[in-house]
């Protein structure tokens, strides 16, 4: 069936870029998108991607997307302590309505 | 600020009990999803509406049910209540409820089941 896949966690140093990955499974994916879910927080959609499209920027994030392998990443530059939240990868299908979500990535920031 | 509202903030009751939360969607928003967040399940989808009407269903238990009324703010009803249930609750709404829409969370009810 279909599923999203993260890895539970990254610890990056403040400064330095961050990189979120996420695997899916259905090759019939439209969308995918990355949430970011602060401490006590709902979710927040960051950016999205096309399936049509390998990269997206949007100031200090830059989606990539690798349709072969069916993998997606979001890399955040200069990681601020701001940062430090759970990241969420979801994708959408055109075989149903819902979003099919990843566990969420927690980001740790060192100083 | 996402522009949904949920209430309340936060919920303690017992086991066997009901409870309800409700969501009020963005502005022009006509569809509405509940999700439950808990630390060994993850983000689960529960249900969507859109327009008053079910759309789509995900690992809703059967103690669970919700509706979305003509005004759209919607209820999601928690009955027989078990420790499991014990959860961040979300509500995220959009606007014609199509996956290419995006989804608006709001701040979420976290309930606790004693």
């Amino acid at each position: 069936g279909e599923d999203v896949e993260q890895s539970l966690f990254l610890s990056v140093r403040e400064g330095d870029s961050s990189v979120i990955n996420c695997t899916y499974t259905d090759s019939s994916s439209t969308y995918l998108y990355w949430y970011k879910q602060e401490p006590g927080a709902g979710l927040q959609l960051l950016t999205y991607i096309f399936s049509n499209m390998d990269m997206k920027q949007d100031q200090r994030l830059t989606v990539l997307l690798n349709k072969k392998d069916k993998h997606l990443s979001l890399r955040i530059a200069d990681t601020q302590t701001g940062d430090s939240a759970i990241y969420f990868c979801a994708e959408s299908t055109n075989s149903n309505y819902q979003l099919i979500w990843g566990a969420g990535t927690k980001l740790i920031i060192k100083p | 600020d996402s522009g949904v509202t949920q209430t309340p903030k936060h919920l303690i009751t017992a086991t066997g009990q009901r409870v309800t939360l409700r969501c009020s969607p963005r502005s022009g928003d006509l569809s509405v999803y509940w999700y439950q967040q808990s630390l060994d399940q993850g983000l689960q989808f529960l249900i969507q509406y859109y327009n008053g009407e079910e759309r789509a269903k995900g690992n809703i238990l059967e103690r669970f049910s919700a509706q979305q009324f003509p005004d759209l703010h919607s209820e999601l009803n928690l009955s027989s209540l078990e420790l499991g249930d014990s959860a961040l609750y979300f509500c995220a709404s959009s606007r014609a409820g199509t996956v290419k829409d995006t989804q608006y969370f709001g701040p979420g009810t976290r309930l606790t089941v004693l």
